[in-house]
């Protein structure tokens, strides 16, 4: 059964720093493109960043370009995000998925249950 | 422009068939793919790729493309179908994803 489970989440100051981790099982991690997406309180999915197996390609939303960090471990079956100068507008769930390629694209076949990170100002 | 746009809610009388669409540029070129989210709980993948449920969907539900207009079907709507549905796709540069704003399903 495939299981990601997200951990790390937590309140933080304005300015601050976090690393989020998603544990993995069931399935062959380094096989995997793999995801974060995030969710405001009350708000939609915003797509964070993704990243290719073995990590040698990273893509991240506009946003947070610069203070975001994803990456994997491939011998733990893990997967991180590090953030850095965290602001109100970072506040959400924050949800790892696995990505698997079809017809042209990547779709989201698995989600964690996700991690709240909050953010004081 | 990298956006996908989808109404903010729509109603279905149970036993009905609803449509929701997902509208952008990108949709020329790539598939949508679809996620469910209930309340409090994490999304769901429901389609991708041309018209390809994901593992445990009925097959009620359905996808099309045309244009630059995805849609998903949802035949013979239950009740247990209420929820938060959200369209995603590669933007121009096909490396970065979008989601649309989400479309609130009721059911009534």
């Amino acid at each position: 059964e495939v299981q990601l489970v997200e951990s790390g989440g937590h309140w933080v100051q304005h300015g601050g720093s976090l690393r989020l981790s998603c544990a993995a099982s069931g399935f062959t991690f380094g096989d995997h493109f793999m995801t974060w997406v995030r969710q405001a309180p009350g708000k939609g999915l915003e797509w964070v960043a993704n990243i290719k197996q073995d990590g040698s390609e990273t893509y991240y939303v506009d946003s947070v370009r610069g203070r975001f960090t994803i990456s994997r471990d491939n011998t733990k079956d893990s997967l991180f995000l590090h953030m850095n100068s965290l602001s109100a507008d970072d506040a959400a769930v924050y949800y790892c998925a696995r990505s698997r390629w079809g017809y042209g694209s990547y779709f989201f076949d698995y989600w964690g249950q996700g991690t709240l990170v909050a953010v004081s100002s | 422009s990298s956006e996908l746009t989808q109404d903010p809610a729509v109603s279905v009388a149970l036993g009905q068939t609803v449509r929701i669409t997902c509208q952008g540029d990108s949709l020329r070129g790539h598939y949508a793919s679809w996620y469910q989210q209930k309340p409090g709980q994490a999304p769901v993948l429901v389609i991708h790729g041309k018209n390809n449920r994901a593992s445990g969907i009925p097959d009620r539900f359905s996808g099309s493309t045309s244009g630059n207009t995805a849609s998903l079907t949802i035949t013979g709507t239950q009740a247990e179908d209420e929820a938060d549905y959200y369209c995603n796709a590669p933007d121009s540069s096909g490396n970065h994803y979008v989601f649309g704003a989400g479309t609130k399903v009721t059911v009534l």
